[in-house]
């Protein structure tokens, strides 16, 4: 069955960098994007941005452009999202999630997620 | 960006009741419309994609309409499991935006 394995929870402070893991299994993964969601506490979801794993493409929310960085490792299967110049408001979970269409067909609806990682950013 | 708005943000009913969600988009987005539950501490789950298509092993009290600008979600009669938060996205347009949620109680 198709998995999405995340990283651990961090802790950082404000101006760090931050790099989540997302490790996948049960599917090809240069098939699908791989789209990156965040939740702060006790809010919505927020997209943003999401990966080919197969051309390693790339599509970013204008309100993450220049902080975030998406990539892939098609030898292990793992897709990562690094942000960069952390504020107290980038404290939220952050998920990994895999398209439901082939990344022929189409991008935009999200069907398996990743049990998410918890940034927090505290001085 | 477009923008989603949901209302209810928050409703009430009993088991039983048929709940109904909109979903109004501040422009066309045609029918490229998803909803999601979220129970509390999970990720979110696709519960329809396409405006009304009932994702696979999704109960079929589920169900979804609409086109252009306004969505309606329903629960045909609600369960105790069905107590999460919904949530509406569109993806016509990038970025992918979603609703601010409607946060289900029994």
């Amino acid at each position: 069955q198709v998995q999405l394995v995340q990283s651990g929870a961090e802790v950082k402070k404000p101006g760090a960098s931050v790099k989540v893991s997302c490790k996948t299994s049960g599917y090809t993964f240069t098939g699908h994007y791989v789209h990156w969601v965040r939740q702060a506490p006790g809010q919505g979801l927020e997209w943003m941005g999401w990966i080919n794993p197969n051309s390693f493409d790339t599509k970013y929310a204008q309100k993450f452009q220049g902080r975030v960085t998406m990539t892939g490792d098609t030898s292990i299967n793992t897709a990562y999202m690094e942000l960069s110049g952390l504020r107290s408001d980038d404290t939220a979970v952050y998920y990994c999630a895999r398209e439901r269409f082939l990344a022929a067909a189409g991008v935009g609806v999200i069907r398996h997620w990743g049990q998410g990682t918890l940034v927090t950013v505290s001085s | 960006d477009i923008q989603m708005t949901q209302s209810p943000s928050s409703l009430s009913a009993s088991v039983g009741d048929r709940v109904t969600i909109t979903c109004q988009a501040s422009q066309d987005i045609n029918d490229f419309l998803n909803w999601y539950q979220q129970k509390p501490g999970k990720a979110p789950n696709l519960l329809i994609y396409d405006a009304s298509n009932l994702e696979t092993g999704v109960p079929s009290r589920f169900s979804g309409s609409g086109s252009g600008t306004d969505f309606t979600f329903t629960i045909s009669s609600l369960q105790p499991e069905d107590v999460a938060t919904y949530y509406c996205q569109q993806y016509d347009i990038l970025p992918l935006t979603f609703g601010g949620g409607t946060k289900v109680e029994i």
